[in-house]
């Protein structure tokens, strides 16, 4: 079955460091989606990407889909400690099933 | 406040029980997902309803079955509790395929 691999598992950072996690399916997304999901908290949907090559910004953040539309970023500029939390990215494959395949998410802590 | 509701916030029950959550989607969505979360194995999609049929089907064990009902609400069934199916248990509906997660359910199995 399809398989979405996120590294790295956890990252700690400074205050004001840059943060990146990555994404890779083993097979060929219709979409990829990313969510926050804050410590006690539930995912938050943050963004989806579509376009092969497509890199969409929000505020500090930037969200990458690969070329080959299999691997996806999610970059952080100057981390704040209220980026605190897990970062999941989540793959849709094309067709009728609509089922999104949650990597295992990558969990930031931001020292203040 | 993402609109979906989840009942009951907590439950703790014992090994052997049967337990059922209940979801209610966003007014207008006519998905429903059912997600298990645990520490060691992330958010593990388990079925998808759509207008009250079964849409996909994840990785749900055959102690556990779910149904969507007329007014689109969803009930999770767990039984035969065990240990392991302690976990957070998030309900999601959709639109335009982004998914809008509900509080979700904290079940402990002592």
């Amino acid at each position: 079955g399809q398989q979405v691999m996120q590294i790295p598992q956890y990252q700690h950072v400074q205050e004001g460091e840059d943060f990146t996690t990555y994404c890779n399916s083993s097979t060929t997304l219709s979409n990829i989606q990313w969510y926050k999901q804050r410590p006690g908290g539930h995912p938050v949907f943050l963004i989806q990407l579509v376009k092969s090559g497509e890199v969409k910004k929000q505020k500090r953040l930037t969200f990458q889909f690969g070329e080959a539309k299999k691997n996806s970023s999610l970059h952080i500029t100057a981390t704040q400690t209220t980026d605190v939390g897990t970062y999941f990215c989540a793959g849709l494959r094309g067709g009728s099933n609509y089922k999104l395949t949650f990597g295992k998410g990558t969990l930031l802590t931001v020292n203040p | 406040d993402s609109g979906v509701t989840q009942t009951p916030k907590h439950l703790i029950t014992a090994t052997g029980q049967r337990v059922t959550l209940r979801c209610s989607p966003r007014s207008g969505d006519l998905s429903v997902y059912w997600y298990q979360q645990s520490l060691d194995q992330g958010l593990q999609f388990l079925i998808q309803y759509y207008n009250g049929e079964e849409r996909a089907k994840g990785n749900i064990l055959e102690r556990f079955s779910a149904q969507q009902f007329p007014d689109l609400h969803s009930e999770l069934n767990l039984s035969s509790l065990e240990l392991g199916d302690s976990a957070l248990y998030f309900c999601a509906s959709s639109a335009r395929d982004r998914q809008f997660f509900g509080p979700g359910t904290r079940l402990t199995v002592l």
